[in-house]
C-alpha cells in the first residue's frame, strides 16, 4: 500500500497569515500528485493535479510546489480568510498510471477571524 | 449540470440491517469510485468501476457489494451492516482512468451503524 502522509494534522492560524503544509509520498516511480480541498458539508473539490517534478501551480492565493526527486509537495496559502478553512487532501496514484488514488490522512485549516 | 450527487446524505442503521447508497453523475464519466472517509485517517478505496457492468475491489472492499448497471449510476450495497462502517461514504468519478486526471466528488453519504 502506498504511504502518503501529510503534516501537520491540524492548524490554526490568523486571518491575514500565510500558511503552508506539507505532503510527502514515495519518490521511486512517481506519476502524479493531486490536492483537494474539503469544506464541511460539501464535497471535495480538485485544486490541483501536478505531474512534474519543480512544477509550480497557482489559484488565486493558493499554490503547490512538487519535488518528486525527494517526494514530497507543499501547499501555500497566502493571506488565510477564513473562508479557506477546510480539509487539505493529497493523493497519489504511485507508479501507476492508473487512477486508484491513495490519500493522505489530510491536514485540518482553521482561520479565525 | 448537478456534477456528482449522492442520496441519502445522511443514515442511521442498526447492525445486520442493509442498505444500498446511490451515487448518480451526469458528466458521461466512465470511471466511477467509492471511497470511505474516517477520522484521522485519508479517503480510502471501497470499490471501483471501469465502464458500465464492471466493478473491482479497492482497498477496502470487505462488507461491501457495488453494481454498475447504467453508465450514470454507481451503487454500493451494505448487506449486514456493523457498527466498523460508520463513516462517511463519498463517491467520486473521472472521465479518464490516468493518475494525472483529477475525481469530481459527490457532497457524501453519513452513516452511522449503531
Amino acid at each position: 500500500i502506498l504511504n502518503v502522509e501529510q503534516s501537520p494534522q491540524s492548524l490554526h492560524v490568523q486571518e491575514g497569515d500565510s500558511t503552508n503544509f506539507t505532503c510527502s509520498f514515495p519518490s521511486s516511480n512517481f506519476y502524479a500528485l493531486h490536492w483537494y480541498r474539503w469544506e464541511t458539508a460539501k464535497s471535495p473539490e480538485a485544486l490541483f493535479v501536478m505531474t512534474l517534478n519543480g512544477d509550480e501551480k497557482k489559484k488565486g492565493r493558493i499554490s503547490a510546489t512538487l519535488n518528486t526527486k525527494e517526494g514530497y509537495s507543499y501547499l501555500y496559502i497566502k493571506g488565510s480568510q477564513p473562508e479557506d478553512s477546510a480539509t487539505y487532501l493529497c493523493a497519489s496514484p504511485g507508479s501507476t498510471s492508473y487512477g486508484k488514488l491513495t490519500f493522505g490522512q489530510g491536514t485540518i485549516l482553521t482561520v479565525h477571524p | 449540470n448537478a456534477g456528482v450527487t449522492q442520496t441519502p446524505k445522511f443514515r442511521v442503521l442498526k447492525t445486520g440491517q442493509s442498505m444500498t447508497l446511490l451515487c448518480a453523475q451526469d458528466m458521461n464519466h466512465e470511471y466511477m469510485y467509492w471511497y470511505r472517509q474516517d477520522p484521522g485517517m485519508g479517503l480510502r478505496l471501497i470499490h471501483y468501476s471501469v465502464g458500465e457492468g464492471t466493478t473491482a475491489k479497492g482497498e477496502v472492499p470487505d462488507g461491501y457489494n457495488v453494481s454498475r448497471l447504467k453508465k450514470q449510476n454507481f451503487l454500493l450495497g451494505l448487506e449486514s451492516a456493523a457498527p466498523s462502517q460508520t463513516s462517511v461514504y463519498f463517491c467520486a468519478s473521472s472521465y479518464s482512468l490516468a493518475g494525472g486526471i483529477e475525481q469530481f466528488f459527490g457532497p457524501g453519504t453519513r452513516l452511522t451503524v449503531l
